[in-house]
C-alpha cells in the first residue's frame, strides 16, 4: 500500500490566494482527519470524517477554511483567502475499518507558507 | 473528553543513556493510549499502542511505555538510546467505543547526543 497521499509536499503563496491542499487515504479506510501542525500551537485537529460525512469540525479555525470528501478515496482542505498566519505544516491522516481501536496512518504533511 | 500533558518539551540525552519521557493523560472513560515518533521533515508513526491486557507494550525498536492507570501516565522509555532516536515523540488518548479522534500532547522533542 501506498500509505497515506497529500499533494503538494510544499506550497509557497502570497497574501489573499487561494489554497487547495489534497490527501488521498488508504484504499479501505472510512475516517479521514487534517491537522495543522505548528510551533507555538504543536498539532491540532481540524476536522474529521467518517464514511465521507464530517463527524467534527470544531478544530476548524474560521470561516476561510473548509473541507471537503467528496468520495472515500480524495479529500481536500481549502483556505480562502490565505493569511500569513496560516503558514503551518498540515497533515492528512486515515484509519481503518473495522478497527478496535483508533489507530491513525499520516501522510508526509503538506508545508503552507502564506507570504 | 480526554487531555494530554507531555511535561518535557525538550529532552537532550547522550548517546547509549537511558530516556523517559513523560506522558500523564485525563479521561472520564476507559481510554486507548498510544506514543507515536515524528522524524525531521516527516510525517508520525505510531510508535506503540495501549489497548488492553498487559500494562507493559513494547515497540520493535527497543521502546517501552507501560500504562498506570492510578497515575494516570503512560510513560516511554529506553534503556540506551541511538542517533537515530533523534525525533519528536507525541503521546496520544482515545476514548473507548466512542469518538475516533486523537487528543495529542504538544511533543517532546528528543535529540541524542554523541
Amino acid at each position: 500500500d501506498a500509505g497515506v497521499i497529500q499533494s503538494p509536499r510544499h506550497e509557497v503563496t502570497e497574501m489573499g490566494q487561494e489554497v487547495t491542499l489534497r490527501c488521498k487515504p488508504i484504499s479501505g479506510h472510512n475516517s479521514l482527519f487534517w491537522y495543522r501542525q505548528t510551533m507555538m500551537r504543536g498539532l491540532e485537529l481540524l476536522i474529521y470524517f467518517n464514511n465521507n460525512v464530517p463527524i467534527d469540525d470544531s478544530g476548524m479555525p474560521e470561516d476561510r477554511f473548509s473541507a471537503k470528501m467528496p468520495n472515500a478515496s480524495f479529500s481536500t482542505l481549502k483556505i480562502q483567502p490565505s493569511e500569513p498566519r496560516d503558514s503551518a505544516v498540515y497533515f492528512c491522516a486515515s484509519s481503518g475499518r473495522g478497527s478496535s481501536y483508533n489507530e491513525q496512518f499520516f501522510g508526509p504533511g503538506t508545508r503552507l507558507t502564506v507570504l | 473528553a480526554q487531555s494530554v500533558t507531555q511535561l518535557d518539551s525538550q529532552v537532550p540525552v547522550f548517546e547509549e543513556a537511558p530516556v523517559e519521557l513523560r506522558c500523564n493523560y485525563s479521561s472520564s472513560v476507559s481510554v486507548y493510549l498510544f506514543w507515536y515518533v515524528q522524524y525531521p521533515n516527516q510525517g508520525l508513526q505510531l510508535l506503540l499502542k495501549y489497548l488492553s491486557g498487559s500494562t507493559l507494550v513494547e515497540s520493535i525498536n527497543g521502546f517501552e511505555a507501560e500504562f498506570n492507570k492510578s497515575q494516570t501516565s503512560f510513560h516511554l522509555r529506553k534503556p540506551s538510546v541511538h542517533i537515530s532516536d533523534t525525533a519528536e515523540y507525541f503521546c496520544a488518548v482515545s476514548g473507548q467505543g466512542g469518538s475516533e479522534k486523537l487528543v495529542f500532547g504538544k511533543g517532546t522533542k528528543l535529540t541524542v547526543n554523541p
